[in-house]
């Protein structure tokens, strides 16, 4: 089946620095890739859809200038935290949408951002 | 964005037993698609069942089914033969039909109670 790899699976930064996480579709091209953020106990919150070669659509109240996303390929997206704070510290989960299996999301295993 | 609600933010069922989780959502579109979801621990997204908006019937997977009332935007699962296994949490999903658009539910946690 369609694999999405996500790295790193947990990263620790302090306060400042930036984070990049990458997001690769292993076995087919994802010309839509879905970047969300999870809380302890809490559901997926959809933070911007990326399209590959165009900007990302960020939903309201998500800071584009701090969660940088770029898909310049069809099999990797990148979510870039830029100078992280300790209230970004949270579980970041990236999909993406195969058109060739009958409209279907695979997701990465997650990345645990935890900032200092 | 999407509205899915999920009503239950908790469950349990004896294992062996039934349950049924619900899901309603708010769309304007006509053509889209729903997912339930499980997360288990682990955290890793693992797809549980997919229904076509477009499709009447409901979309059975092994001990997996749904109830898609299209006109009242309701896509409850229920899972039969519950095993330990299927605890987890358990989340609801629209998208859009330009697939640009992909949305969870509040999610429910179902414990299987041995």
């Amino acid at each position: 089946g369609a694999v999405v790899s996500q790295h790193p699976s947990r990263v620790i930064c302090k306060s400042g620095t930036s984070v990049k996480i990458e997001c690769r579709s292993l076995d087919f091209q994802a010309t839509t890739m879905f970047w969300y953020r999870q809380f302890p106990k809490q559901s997926l919150m959809l933070m911007a859809t990326s399209n590959e070669g165009s900007k990302a659509t960020y939903e309201q109240g998500v800071e584009k200038d701090k969660f940088l996303i770029n898909h310049a390929s069809l099999t990797l997206s990148t979510l870039t935290v830029t100078s992280a704070h300790p209230e970004d510290s949270s579980f970041y989960i990236c999909s993406a949408r195969d058109p060739g299996t009958d409209e279907k999301l695979f997701f990465g295993s997650g990345t645990q951002l935890s900032v200092l | 964005a999407q509205t899915v609600t999920q009503s239950q933010p908790e469950m349990s069922v004896q294992e062996a037993e039934t349950v049924t989780l619900s899901c309603t959502y708010d769309t304007s579109e006509n053509n889209y698609y729903l997912f339930w979801y499980k997360q288990p621990p682990s955290r890793q997204m693992i797809l549980v069942i997919r229904q076509e908006a477009y499709k009447q019937q409901n979309a059975t997977e092994n001990r997996f089914s749904v109830n898609f009332q299209k006109a009242a935007k309701s896509f409850s699962l229920k899972i039969s033969d519950s095993q330990l296994g299927d605890t987890a949490m358990y989340f609801c999903a629209f998208m859009g039909n330009t697939g640009n658009q992909f949305y969870f539910g509040t999610g429910t946690s179902l414990t299987v109670i041995p």
